[in-house]
This record gives structure tokens, C-alpha cells and sequence, in this order.
């Protein structure tokens, strides 16, 4: 099983709609939760931290399931800006490790 | 403060040739991360320094290694290049004992001829 996992998708939504994507891991220790935007042709960039109390930051939330193992991004009222590759990052380990998931393609359609 | 720089932006080579990149991490960072992204595909991991040691590596053929320095700058080396290495390699740089992020370079875009 792999450390990190994401549908790499892609999503393809109309403007406006909510559209939340998951992704699991698989070290139940890991400590903290990221998730990273990409845009095309890019480097990716922090988007927003994940706390287990969840994180809301305008239309954009993000949850963490311990329990279940997994971290959550929802964006509601999708913007045509919103088109892009979404990262999520567990640090796990003593030596903080960064795994980044795959990435999910988001296309936001007119 | 300076963020992650990567070096060249832009490679050309041929097959067979080898090529050598270059990452500077955030002053202070001791991790650096190599991940492949190759056009339309997702973040591949490639390698991972950390404190000057190869901590883990990804499943990508011998030809592909690197080493970090002690000023914690690191190297990708790519020997015998295929088409299929072309790509963009990221680097990217985190402190360590920290559950902070990890920072991004704006890449080096390899193109193999």
C-alpha cells in the first residue's frame, strides 16, 4: 500500500459547484497534514494546513480523520481559477518525513 | 529570505548523455526531496537527503542518484538519459524536527533529444 494516496482524477465540475477530494495514508503516526496547489507548468504551492480540529479558509475547507486515516479538501462554489493539480502531504517519522500524494486534477468548467 | 533555487531552469541532452541538477534549499533546511513530474502525469519521488545522508529513495532505476552537500545544497545526477526522462524535476526543502511544510523550486524542465 502505498504511503500516500489520491485519485489522480480528473474532476471536471461546472462553476459553482462543491467538490471535495480525499486522500489516505497509510502511517497512523503521522503527525501533519498539507495540501498543496498546482498549477500548470508550476511548482506547487502551500495551500492549507490540516488540523484535527479542521481548517475553513474562504471557500476552501480542509478535515483530518485519524480514525480513518485520511485528510479531506472541499471547495464549494468553484471558481474557473480553482483548475488545478491538489497535493496532499503527510510528515511522518522521527525524521519528520514529506510524502506528497500523486495529486488530484481539478478542472473547473465554464 | 531566499526560497528554494534550482539549477539550470532548462536542460537539453541527448540520449545516452548525463545530466546534473541543481538544488539550493531554504537556509536552515537540512531535507531536501527530488520528485519527477513528467507531462500530465502526477508528483513521482525520486530521493530524499536529509543531514547529508540518502534517508529513502523511490523506484526509479541506479542511473538516478544524488547526494546532498554540507551546506545542504544537493545534486541529481541522471546517467544514460532516455526520452522518457524528460520531465520537470522538482526540488523541494523542509527543517528537520519540524512538522512544518516543505518548500518548492520552480523546477528544471529536462528535455532528452
Amino acid at each position: 500500500r502505498k504511503e500516500v494516496e489520491q485519485d489522480p482524477g480528473p474532476f471536471n465540475v461546472p462553476e459553482g459547484a462543491t467538490v471535495a477530494f480525499n486522500c489516505t495514508y497509510s502511517n497512523s503516526a503521522s503527525q501533519s497534514f498539507f495540501w498543496y496547489r498546482q498549477d500548470c507548468r508550476k511548482e506547487p504551492k502551500l495551500l492549507m494546513s490540516v488540523y484535527s480540529s479542521g481548517n475553513e479558509d474562504g471557500r476552501f475547507t480542509a478535515q483530518l480523520n485519524r480514525a480513518s486515516q485520511y485528510i479531506s479538501l472541499l471547495i464549494r462554489d468553484s471558481k474557473l481559477s480553482d483548475s488545478a493539480t491538489y497535493l496532499c502531504v503527510v510528515i511522518s517519522g522521527g525524521y519528520q518525513k514529506v510524502t506528497f500524494g500523486i495529486g488530484t486534477k481539478l478542472q473547473v468548467i465554464p | 529570505e531566499a526560497g528554494v533555487t534550482q539549477s539550470p531552469t532548462h536542460l537539453i541532452k541527448t540520449r545516452g548523455q548525463q545530466a546534473t541538477l541543481r538544488c539550493s534549499p531554504i537556509s536552515g533546511h537540512t531535507s531536501v526531496y527530488w520528485y519527477q513530474q513528467a507531462l500530465g502525469l502526477g508528483l513521482q519521488f525520486l530521493l530524499w537527503y536529509d543531514e547529508g545522508e540518502e534517508r529513502n529513495r523511490g523506484n526509479f532505476p541506479p542511473r538516478f542518484s544524488g547526494r546532498q552537500f554540507p551546506n545542504y545544497s544537493s545534486e541529481l545526477n541522471v546517467n544514460a538519459l532516455e526520452l522518457e526522462d524528460s520531465a520537470l524535476y522538482l526540488c523541494a526543502s523542509s527543517p528537520t524536527g519540524q512538522n512544518t511544510e516543505a518548500f518548492f523550486g520552480q523546477g528544471t524542465r529536462l528535455t532528452v533529444v
